[in-house]
This record gives C-alpha cells, sequence and structure tokens, in this order.
C-alpha cells in the first residue's frame, strides 16, 4: 500500500458527460501528479499540482482540468467525455516538487482509477 | 523534449533464469534521473530501482540491477533468478529536475516454470 488513495476504483459513463476523480497524497506529501494510462497514448503525464498551485503541464486536453484543495487532496476534472478517453488514470505523490532525488522526491502511486466511456 | 524508448514490447523467461530489459532515453539535459517500474496485473505502479545519473556506479536491489550507459543514454535492467511473481509490464522512466515522469511504452515480462 503506497499510502495515496484514488476514488471510485471504476468509473463508467458515457460520451458528452462530466466525471471527477479524486486523490488524497500520502500524509506530509505536498506534490500531487496526474497521469494518464492508455492503449494507444501509453502513460503520460497530464498535470502537477504543489501546495495548491499548478506546478507543470503535459498533454492535458483543455476538457480536462484539475485542482489541489487546502487539505492537499486533488481532483481531477474531465468533461465532454469521448471514447478515447477511456483510461486508467493515475495519482501519484511527493513530499517535494522535484529537484534533486532523495527519497522524499519519489514519486508514489495509488491504485489508479479505470474510467470506460461507453 | 526528453523522450524515452523501450523496443522489446515482449520478453520472455525461464523462472530461475536472468533476464535484461533494454531502455534507451534522449535528453540534453546532464542532471536527471532514471527508474523502472514494475505494473503487475493488479495495475498498481511499484517503483523497482532508481539512478541518479551523476552516479556512475550502476544500481543494485537485491535480484534487480541496472546497467547504466550515460554516453550511449542507455538504462538496461537485469532481473537475476527470475521468479513467477516477476511477471508485469515494466516501464522505464526519466525526471529530470522538474518532477514529472516520463516514461517509455513498457515491456510486458512473462516467465515460464
Amino acid at each position: 500500500d503506497s499510502g495515496v488513495t484514488q476514488t471510485p476504483k471504476h468509473l463508467i459513463t458515457a460520451t458528452g458527460q462530466r466525471v471527477t476523480l479524486r486523490c488524497s497524497p500520502r500524509s506530509g506529501d505536498l506534490s500531487v501528479y496526474w497521469y494518464q494510462q492508455s492503449l494507444d497514448q501509453g502513460l503520460q503525464f497530464l498535470i502537477q499540482y504543489y501546495n495548491g498551485e499548478e506546478r507543470a503541464k503535459g498533454n492535458i486536453l483543455e476538457r480536462f482540468s484539475a485542482q489541489q484543495f487546502p487539505d492537499l487532496h486533488s481532483e481531477l476534472n474531465l468533461s465532454s467525455l469521448e471514447l478515447g478517453d477511456s483510461a486508467l488514470y493515475f495519482c501519484a505523490s511527493s513530499a517535494t516538487s522535484g529537484g534533486p532525488l532523495k527519497r522524499s522526491n519519489e514519486q508514489f502511486f495509488g491504485p489508479g482509477t479505470r474510467l470506460t466511456v461507453l | 523534449a526528453q523522450t524515452v524508448t523501450q523496443s522489446q514490447p515482449e520478453m520472455s523467461v525461464q523462472e530461475a533464469e536472468t533476464v535484461t530489459l533494454s531502455c534507451t532515453y534522449d535528453t540534453s539535459e546532464s542532471d536527471y534521473y532514471l527508474f523502472w517500474y514494475k505494473q503487475p496485473p493488479s495495475r498498481q505502479m511499484i517503483l523497482v530501482i532508481r539512478q541518479e545519473a551523476y552516479k556512475q556506479q550502476n544500481a543494485t536491489e537485491n535480484r534487480f540491477s541496472v546497467n547504466f550507459q550515460k554516453a550511449a543514454k542507455s538504462f538496461s535492467l537485469k532481473i537475476s533468478d527470475s521468479q513467477l511473481g516477476d511477471a508485469a509490464m515494466y516501464f522505464c522512466a526519466y525526471r529530470s529536475g522538474g518532477g514529472k515522469l516520463i516514461f517509455g511504452q513498457g515491456t510486458e515480462l512473462s516467465v515460464k516454470p
């Protein structure tokens, strides 16, 4: 158990809908990263938050948005869903926001949320 | 932009034997970190081993070791005494100072009893 929790585990929805994925980082971790794993795109970085502020952006679609709340949990919002958005969405957390590699900078992954768009 | 390439979509090894998974990467940065992650059928991402680019010594974690060739931008994973529980998808990943991980396409490893 990594200490990172994600809810829900599975989500099935229809095209055009909007969903929210939730992530609670390990206790004390300030950084949250979101990754998408799909058959055609592989594992790719979406976005990072550090202590409530956006720190880095990757291949995140405009239909997707995220935020990190004062209690450090994060939510990833996916709207106007398309079939191609079906994927496994991972959240990872680390104590800091990068920099020299130390144990405290290691990213711990949650179990993921499996999103299926029908 | 940094890229990570795993050229072996699938590999197979006999139980108790040794297998090597390949990974190459491209970067213009001098300070970075490399990782191997294991993803078993449960889909959980598990860190197997890490390597700091400034360290010449290859990292080792029990039965797992790496061959890090910085000039060649190569980072292979060697699994010794393979066990059935090693069967999984293995991802090579690159991280610069910014923190985000860049993953390769993955190598599916099967272990034959």
